[in-house]
């Protein structure tokens, strides 16, 4: 049992408000994930990282960014958020090859 | 290109019926086929992996299965508590790929009524 912890939960903001997601793990996993999810669509990852100080972006061309400081933290900023960031964020992380999720973050820009 | 393909999109099922879910996939050499169950505002749940064509895995009234090209999963006398979406995902592990990545498919949004 994976146990990745995200919050908000849900967010509501404005335009051109600086947000920061967050992301922990307790489980000491390296490779860590973010994904974003439309309804109906596929999961996209937006960034990666396997380690501390080690970041790398995705398929998705993104505006936020990553930081890896320590092995259990993995946030995601984005420093002005638009109506086009409006969507579900998900965090995971791998061990053995087996990936697991966060619950997500439900991201609202009016 | 590595792609994943899911059908049907949707499927209603009376209690009870049976039926199989079909993931097609693309992918330069394949390290793992995983299967998710993700309920509405949650996250995915980790169901199966599968790695090599053959290999089959149960849990419950699921059961998944591989072939070279896709994976059907297998849901035998469903229940209503088995509404969700059930996605499917692969892991390329070909030259250029990012190791532990997931390419996704749409998803299976499956409904069963009592």
């Amino acid at each position: 049992e994976a146990d990745i912890y995200q919050t908000p939960r849900y967010l509501v903001i404005g335009t051109g408000k600086k947000i920061t997601l967050e992301c922990s793990q307790t489980m000491g996993h390296d490779k860590m994930y973010w994904y974003q999810q439309d309804p109906g669509m596929e999961l996209h990852l937006i960034h990666y990282s396997y380690g501390v100080n080690s970041t790398e972006k995705g398929d998705l061309s993104s505006e936020s960014t990553v930081s890896r400081i320590r092995t259990e933290h993995f946030p995601l900023t984005l420093e002005s958020a638009r109506p086009s960031h409006t969507s579900q964020y998900l965090c995971a992380s791998t061990w053995f090859n087996e990936q697991f999720f966060g619950p997500g973050t439900r991201l609202t820009v009016l | 290109e590595d792609q994943v393909t899911q059908s049907p999109e949707a499927l209603r099922l009376q209690e009870g019926e049976s039926s199989s879910l079909n993931c097609s996939y693309t992918v330069s050499g394949l390290r793992g086929l995983f299967w998710y169950r993700q309920d509405p505002g949650k996250g995915p749940e980790f169901l199966f992996t599968l790695y090599s064509a053959g290999e089959e895995k149960e849990k419950e009234r699921l059961k998944a299965t591989l072939t070279k090209k896709e994976s059907f999963l297998h849901i035998t006398a469903p229940k209503p508590e088995d509404s969700a979406t059930y996605l499917c995902a692969v892991q390329a592990g070909g030259r250029g790929s990012t190791l532990g990545r997931l390419y996704f498919g749409r998803g299976t949004q499956l409904t069963v009524w009592p």
